[in-house]
């Protein structure tokens, strides 16, 4: 079974500074997605970035950016500018046949 | 707009209840997914739903049921015999396997 690990259950971050989101996870497979989710108060979920395991590439949205090392299946999340309003949870999933599985969820802290 | 709409927002019910949460969507996607959250699991996915007519039970699927009688509807059953069912329940759906997945607001579901 797939499992995804977020071992850090929380984070704090100075505004304007950069923090990374560790995130590790167990497959067999070989074509699968990478997600992190952010869920703020309001307990929305909303995707921040997305990588396919097949891109060496790493994924890159504005102030978010991936680092995939996939042969360490590890799929970390950095942060850069960190602005109060990404203060929340954030989630790793995997993604493969059709199922996402989720990892436990980090809280960040953003100090102003 | 198009979107993903889940009500009620807050559902309380008595020990020994069925309870139906409703789950919307007008995105014409095909899969719709059923998680449940509670504090430090993240999210646990209950059933899905690839096609019309046809679903499949995920993780957690025990005391709960689902239909998909249609494209946009998903509604999930808690019946008496989920053992604990007080949790944040959460609705997305998709339009292809390994595309992102889209979520709903939640509701949250308390038993007396």
């Amino acid at each position: 079974a797939q499992t995804v690990t977020q071992s850090q259950p929380e984070m704090s971050v100075q505004e304007a500074e950069t923090v990374t989101l560790s995130c590790t996870y167990d497959t067999s497979e070989s074509d699968y997605y990478l997600f992190w989710y952010k869920q703020p108060p309001s307990r929305q979920m909303i995707l921040v970035i997305r990588q396919e395991a097949y891109k060496q590439q790493n994924a890159t949205e504005n102030r978010f950016s991936v680092n995939f090392q996939k042969a360490a299946k590890s799929f970390s999340l950095k942060i850069s500018d960190s602005q109060l309003g990404d203060a929340a949870m954030y989630f790793c999933a995997y993604e493969a046949n059709s199922k996402l599985t989720f990892g436990k969820g980090i809280t960040l802290s953003v100090r102003p | 707009d198009g979107g993903i709409t889940q009500s009620p927002k807050y559902l309380f019910r008595k020990e020994g209840q069925n309870v139906t949460l409703s789950c919307e969507q007008n995105l014409n996607h095909d899969a719709m997914y059923w998680y449940r959250q509670d504090p430090g699991q993240g999210l646990r996915l209950i059933y899905y739903s690839q096609i019309v007519n046809d679903f499949q039970k995920g993780d957690i699927a025990e005391g709960y049921s689902v239909s998909r009688e249609k494209k946009e509807s998903f509604p999930l059953t808690v019946t008496s015999a989920q053992k604990n069912p007080t949790a944040f329940y959460l609705c997305a759906s998709s339009p292809d396997y390994y595309n992102e997945q889209f979520f709903g607001p939640g509701t949250r579901l308390t038993v007396l």
